[in-house]
């Protein structure tokens, strides 16, 4: 299977404590990016990376959350000191750079429950 | 305030007929339109997409509109099928930000 990956799954976690995610992309796609999914709302953009650089930060990424992608190939999204508003379904996609194609193709997600 | 609108929740079809999903944008920046779909406990799944320099896209049993003038896309899907059932989500990118905006989506359920 060549498609994005996202582990965990599902994620349980008491408030105050850390999370980290982590997102395998379609191994030719040289953007990476992070959304959040809410229940009856589409996909938030937070951030993307071009390789190892991330080019852009939505509003919505607080201070608490820091994402990187060290070697321009897998990325993680960790989230410091949750809340119970950090409840969401967190998606990963991948692309290749515009003029190639702007199609970003989805992970599965990473569903966090914070109690 | 929300600049990619699906006013439809949800929308019911009888097999083999035409499904029709709406989406109307605010911001004239938006260039580059894409419809996904998106099954229970699984990420969207890209469909079709189109530039706005079209006004049409073909690909198989789908059918992306665009009309600028009224910042309004459609999707239509014919003929309709049971794993067509899911909710549909339309999306823009544009004005030098590549963060795809995405619309609340619309449950199609199509009826045997």
């Amino acid at each position: 299977d060549t498609g994005v990956s996202q582990n965990p799954r599902h994620k349980i976690t008491k408030r105050g404590q850390n999370v980290t995610f982590r997102c395998d992309p379609i191994s030719e796609h040289n953007r990476l990016y992070w959304y959040r999914q809410t229940l009856g709302q589409g996909p938030e953009f937070l951030t993307y990376f071009q390789n190892e650089a991330q080019l852009e930060k939505s509003r919505l990424l607080s201070d608490r959350f820091s994402a990187e992608r060290p070697k321009g190939s897998f990325s993680t999204l960790e989230i410091q000191r949750t809340e119970q508003g950090d409840s969401a379904m967190y998606l990963c996609a991948s692309s290749l750079a515009p003029g190639q194609g702007y199609e970003q193709y989805f992970g599965p997600g990473t569903r966090l429950t914070v109690t | 305030d929300q600049q990619v609108k699906q006013n439809s929740p949800s929308l019911s079809v009888q097999e083999g007929r035409i499904s029709i999903l709406n989406c109307d944008y605010t911001n004239s920046m938006f260039d580059y339109f894409l419809w996904y779909k998106k099954y229970p406990a699984e990420g969207p799944t890209f469909l079709i997409s189109i530039s706005s320099i079209k006004d049409k896209n073909e690909d198989g049993r789908f059918t992306v509109f665009l009309n600028k003038s009224a910042k309004h896309l459609s999707l239509h899907i014919v003929p309709s099928q049971p794993g067509d059932s899911a909710v549909y989500f339309c999306a823009a990118s544009g004005e030098g930000a590549d963060g795809l905006t995405f619309g609340k989506g619309t449950h199609l359920i199509i009826q045997p």
